[in-house]
């Protein structure tokens, strides 16, 4: 039990272009989802945490407009790089907690986004 | 805010144990997870312990927890090549419900 996917693994785009990264808890119902951003041998940072039908909570310095988090059901929650620049390739890695009798956090596979 | 220190590599010989250490600074910490990291691959949950807890033992892995000193170890019995990864610590002050704080994460290099 407690599997995260993610969809796509690996993404490459144009300057400019806009880029959807999905998020499912495949056996459990997420009531919170965490969008993590990670640089090469460097730890994780948290983005932004959200709850099934409410808007994220953004970290601060994370800019909101730029990095558009949906989570509309309870499996399901996306993360979209707008207008993506090179300065934005980077790991993101998303999270899933709300597993019944555990409150931890099990994380997705990451997708590695290349921005030209 | 909270801080949360690793050593930054460790390497062992295969069949040795393997000791990562992490220390935090958050006195409001609930819970203490240490998660494994291949290249290229996300997170996974190896194990955690609650606050009130000294120690707990896995098959292979143990966790000592010295909440005095704000100090988490991870000890690897008979260390395996497939376990070189880069591990992290983390910390949550409300369970894993609410916001990590993540180690810099520790380099396992295992040597045949």
């Amino acid at each position: 039990g407690a599997v995260v996917s993610q969809h796509p693994s690996r993404v490459i785009c144009k300057s400019g272009t806009s880029v959807k990264i999905e998020c499912r808890s495949l056996d459990f119902q997420a009531t919170t989802m965490f969008w993590y951003r990670q640089f090469p041998k460097q730890s994780l940072m948290l983005m932004a945490t959200s709850n099934e039908g409410s808007k994220a909570t953004y970290e601060q310095g994370v800019e909101k407009d730029k990095f558009l988090i949906n989570h509309a059901s309870l499996t399901l929650s996306t993360l979209t790089v707008t207008s993506a620049h090179p300065e934005d390739s980077s790991f993101y890695i998303c999270s899933a907690s709300g597993l019944a009798g555990a409150d931890t956090q099990y994380f997705g596979p990451g997708t590695r986004l290349t921005v030209l | 805010g909270e801080d949360v220190e690793q050593s930054l590599f460790l390497s062992v010989r295969e069949g040795d144990s393997s000791v990562i250490n992490c220390t935090y600074t958050d006195s409001s910490s609930t819970y203490l997870y240490w998660y494994k990291q291949e290249p290229g691959a996300g997170l996974q949950l190896l194990t955690y312990i609650f606050s009130n807890m000294d120690m707990k033992q896995d098959q292979r892995l143990t966790v000592l927890l010295n909440k005095k000193d704000k100090h988490l170890s991870l000890r690897i019995a008979d260390t395996q090549t497939g376990d070189s990864a880069i591990y992290f610590c983390a910390e949550s002050s409300r369970g894993g419900g609410n916001k990590l704080t993540f180690g810099t994460g520790t380099q396992l290099k295992v040597e045949l």
